[in-house]
């Protein structure tokens, strides 16, 4: 069972474009955190937002955690084609993480 | 080692078949947990730990799943009669145990085949 609905699911993009994925849910999260998957790897961890409404930049990525702790986004301004990969939310409830349902990105050169 | 260490990297068996997953978690972390991935999608929870006991093991889907981590270090998740449906990527992942600001740290996984 996932709690997590991102979308969308798949996403095709030019270099250069910026773009928006989105994580939601019904539930609350005590905290929410984006990771990054590449083929073959395990998902490694960009950010944790814990308080409703933070908002958190690390470099070209912009991310923010609803102000109810149920749901958050992801924005990414001029995508580089590194920043390809499975990007997905992870909201933390009880002593779990629960994934989203995750987000393919694929910049073109 | 410097991080989460899982063998083998792929596994391939036969249905009704039995095998063990390691999990080598980064030196220090008490919690490890247990996920599987299947291609495209995010991970499915399966169990925790925090030390040598498990804290939640409502993620995993039957009997047939059972893991432990007799020293509070490695984990070991065991499947018994595979069947066909148990193909996916299983990940281990352990941290420090500081909620909420807890930082999970993953091993590259296994891939399962179920023939």
């Amino acid at each position: 069972t996932q709690l997590l609905e991102q979308s969308p699911q798949f996403l095709s993009i030019q270099e250069g474009e910026n773009l928006t994925v989105y994580c939601n849910s019904s539930s609350v999260f005590s905290s929410l955190q984006w990771y990054r998957q590449e083929p073959g790897e395990g998902p490694v961890l960009l950010v944790t937002v814990v308080t409703g409404g933070e908002v958190k930049k690390l470099k070209r990525l912009t991310f923010q955690f609803g102000d109810a702790r149920k749901d958050s986004s992801l924005h990414i301004t001029a995508a580089q084609p590194g920043d390809t990969g499975l990007y997905l939310c992870a909201g933390a409830t009880g002593n779990q993480f629960y994934f989203g349902t995750g987000t393919s990105l694929t910049v073109i050169p | 080692g410097a991080g989460v260490s899982q063998t083998p990297s792929n596994k391939v068996t036969e249905k009704g078949k039995y095998v063990e997953l390691r999990c080598d978690p980064i030196s220090g972390h008490t919690a490890l947990y247990w996920y599987r991935q299947s291609l495209g999608q995010g991970p499915e929870f399966l169990i925790y730990f925090q030390g040598t006991g498990a804290a939640d093991d409502s993620g995993l889907p039957n009997d047939r799943f059972f893991a432990v981590r007799p020293e509070g270090s490695v984990s070991t998740l065991k499947i018994q009669r595979t069947e066909r449906g148990d193909s996916a990527v299983y990940l281990c992942a352990s941290s420090l145990g500081y909620w909420p600001n807890e930082k999970l740290f993953f091993g590259s996984g296994t891939q399962l085949s179920v023939l």
